[in-house]
């Protein structure tokens, strides 16, 4: 089983709809991230946090949330879909104090906006 | 703002041969990590090679290997007898020492033709 699991692979929904993509851990790891990825952009950070009570906003927050349930457990919401928000996401974690910057990824939801 | 900049779309080679993928960065930080991920067609984030910036050395791992020249703020990737398995997304990024985040590139495409 993989450590950084995330449901659903692949969603297609319509605009206007609330949509969570769930991600969990088995790594340990104290910290999760949700990146988001367009073809010709790369990887961009959408929401970081460092552990349950601490939420911080990435680079494209706009249009999301998030929810940290426990330490293994990083949700991301959009509260009402819209088409550009049709991308493959990610979710990281990464080791506090480990220093090395590393992430380890999950493999992807892939959300499509009609 | 740390930026990654990877100015080579896509690029192909022929199988066992060697290829070069080119990164530079820009940041205000003197200690950071730099890494390259490939991203095969099953779209899992794999990590590939990881340089921390106060080595001198250039990290080498198998068939590949990195150019680090920390004046120049570059980071290429070389890939030795190269392989149908190596087709692939690959993404330059960088990490502060200690920061929270990778900020990547936008990626290369790199095809192997047999």
């Amino acid at each position: 089983d993989a450590d950084v699991t995330q449901t659903p692979r692949n969603r297609i929904t319509k605009t206007g709809k609330r949509i969570m993509l769930e991600c969990s851990q088995t790594k340990g790891h104290d910290r999760m991230y949700w990146y988001r990825q367009d073809p010709g952009l790369g990887l961009r950070l959408i929401y970081y946090s460092f552990d349950v009570k601490d939420i911080n906003k990435g680079e494209i927050s706009d249009g999301y949330s998030v929810s940290r349930q426990a330490q293994a457990k990083f949700s991301l919401s959009l509260e009402s879909a819209i088409p550009n928000q049709t991308a493959l996401y990610f979710c990281a974690t990464s080791v506090q104090g480990a220093n090395t910057g590393e992430l380890f990824f999950g493999e992807g939801s892939r959300l499509t906006v009609l | 703002a740390q930026t990654v900049t990877q100015s080579q779309p896509e690029m192909s080679v022929q199988e066992a041969e060697t290829v070069t993928l080119s990164c530079t960065y820009d940041t205000s930080e003197s200690d950071y990590y730099l890494f390259w991920y490939k991203q095969p067609p099953s779209r899992q984030m794999i990590l590939v090679i990881r340089q921390e910036a106060y080595k001198q050395q250039n990290a080498t791992e198998n068939r590949f290997s990195v150019n680090f020249q920390k004046a120049a703020k570059s980071f290429s990737l070389k890939i030795s007898d190269s392989q149908l398995g190596d087709a692939a997304m690959y993404f330059c990024a960088h990490s502060g020492a200690g920061s929270y985040q990778l900020t990547f590139g936008k990626g290369t495409k790199l095809s192997v033709i047999p």
